[in-house]
């Protein structure tokens, strides 16, 4: 149980198009979902936290009208970069939590993440 | 606010070798704290996670961790490394509101045949 999955897995992009992400809870599910971007070597920064039916929270520093967070279900979970550019490139990741299995223990389930190329 | 250290970047132990990777936290209250492993070009796979009870947690593929509250760490072992352990490893503290979960900067292991 508890299966996150994104959709593409990877993606190559011209600079200034707009690419979608999609993170699905495959078997539960998820009330909230966040996601983190991780560069080249290094650790993941959480970008937002993203609850389903409202607004996502953007952490600092992070342009909400750069990166579009959508969770119109509880199943799913879009990030659009829009207008995207070569030091958009990364690896971003999601994860959800499921409020039956985790419980107290404030675990996320994570997705195999989606490798974003700008040319 | 939260934030993890793990301390050391890079680690080689050659493979049967007995592992320990570092993570300190800093946390105001009772921290949520998990370990996770990543393998090149793939997500987060859960390795076993702490937020109250025994302070030594065993977790999947012989790894276990120890929270020391004193020092403010949580430590992870192994007694006898496998060459797939080689990996990204990340240590992680989160908040009781399910929200905020910190990451460290992660260790990457390599393992010697």
């Amino acid at each position: 149980g508890a299966v996150v999955s994104q959709h593409p897995s990877w993606v190559i992009c011209k600079s200034g198009t707009s690419v979608k992400i999609e993170c699905r809870s495959l078997d539960f599910q998820a009330t909230t979902m966040f996601w983190y971007r991780q560069f080249p070597k290094q650790s993941l920064m959480l970008m937002a936290t993203s609850n389903e039916g409202s607004k996502a929270t953007y952490e600092q520093g992070v342009e909400k009208d750069k990166f579009l967070i959508n969770h119109a279900s509880l199943t799913l979970s879009t990030l659009t970069v829009t207008s995207a550019h070569p030091e958009d490139s990364s690896f971003y990741i999601c994860s959800a939590r499921d409020p039956l299995s985790s419980g107290s223990s404030n675990e996320q389930f994570f997705g195999p993440g989606t490798r974003l190329t700008v040319l | 606010a939260q934030s993890v250290t793990q301390p050391d970047i890079h680690i080689t132990v050659s493979e049967g070798a007995s592992l320990e990777l570092r993570c300190n936290y800093s946390y105001g209250a009772t921290p949520y704290l998990f370990w996770y492993v990543q393998s090149p070009g793939q997500g987060l796979q859960l390795l076993l996670k702490y937020f109250s009870g025994d302070t030594l947690v065993q977790g999947i593929k012989g790894f276990e961790a120890e929270f020391k509250r004193s020092q403010s760490s949580f430590n992870l072992r192994k007694p006898s490394v496998h060459w797939s352990d080689a990996a990204e490893y990340f240590c992680a503290v989160g908040n009781n509101a399910g929200n905020m979960l910190t990451f460290g900067g992660g260790t990457r292991l390599m393992v010697k045949p």
